[in-house]
């Protein structure tokens, strides 16, 4: 069963601290993404990896093949930050699985 | 650069009808997929096409239908509406398919079905 298992579930942090949110899946995706939904819905794509990490601004994602999974990082954390993090495998052809997202608030 | 567009944002329907929900792609690209999102099961993937085909199908019943245009825009049906109908859809698009490509989502569709 292609599953995605994220935690934590909610996460509550102070300005300026680093931020972990972690993602786990199952075998066999060819891609994990990070988006981000803001209040109101919108959906944003953060990242789309398949291998190693990438960097945008303060926002580093990592994959890990071998241990299937993957984290987020947010450096320097800022208020407008807060928003629900959520990772999803591509299994292909059984389209994008989800994980349950992470909400995150960041207090000044 | 536009955006993914989709209309309405907001509509209200009762049991038993149908509503068909609208996306436009951004501009050159050709595969537009759809995702349902409600409290109690998050977000789930419906389908996707491509080049005006259905290539893949996530685990909903045949109530929920889709098409694309030659245009690359694309409807979602839902016909005999039910209560746990009501959510936000989302449609995505992306330059080819969203298995390699990231995917830009539009900013939903809110249905309530009384």
């Amino acid at each position: 069963k292609n599953e995605v298992e994220q935690s934590p579930q909610n996460l509550t942090a102070q300005e300026g601290e680093f931020i972990t949110i972690n993602c786990s899946y199952s075998v066999g995706i060819s891609a994990l993404h990070w988006l981000q939904q803001h209040p109101g819905g919108g959906i944003v794509s953060l990242f789309m990896l398949s291998s190693g990490k990438k960097k945008h601004g303060r926002l580093i994602a990592t994959i890990n093949i071998q241990e299937k999974h993957s984290s987020l990082h947010i450096t320097a954390s800022h208020p407008r930050d807060s928003a629900v993090y959520i990772c999803a495998a591509n299994y292909g052809a059984d389209g994008l699985t989800f994980g349950k997202g992470t909400h995150l608030i960041i207090q000044p | 650069k536009a955006g993914v567009t989709q209309t309405p944002r907001y509509l209200i329907k009762t049991r038993g009808q149908q509503v068909t929900l609208s996306c436009s792609p951004i501009s050159g690209h050709r595969s537009v997929s759809w995702y349902q999102q409600t409290p109690g099961q998050g977000l789930q993937f419906l389908f996707e096409y491509f080049s005006e085909t259905q290539r893949n199908k996530g685990n909903f019943p045949g109530r929920f239908s889709g098409r694309q245009f030659s245009n690359s825009r694309s409807e979602m049906n839902v016909s005999t509406l039910e209560l746990g109908d009501s959510a936000l859809y989302l449609c995505a698009s992306s330059l080819g398919s969203y298995i390699g490509n990231t995917i830009y989502f539009g900013e939903g569709s809110w249905l309530t079905v009384v």
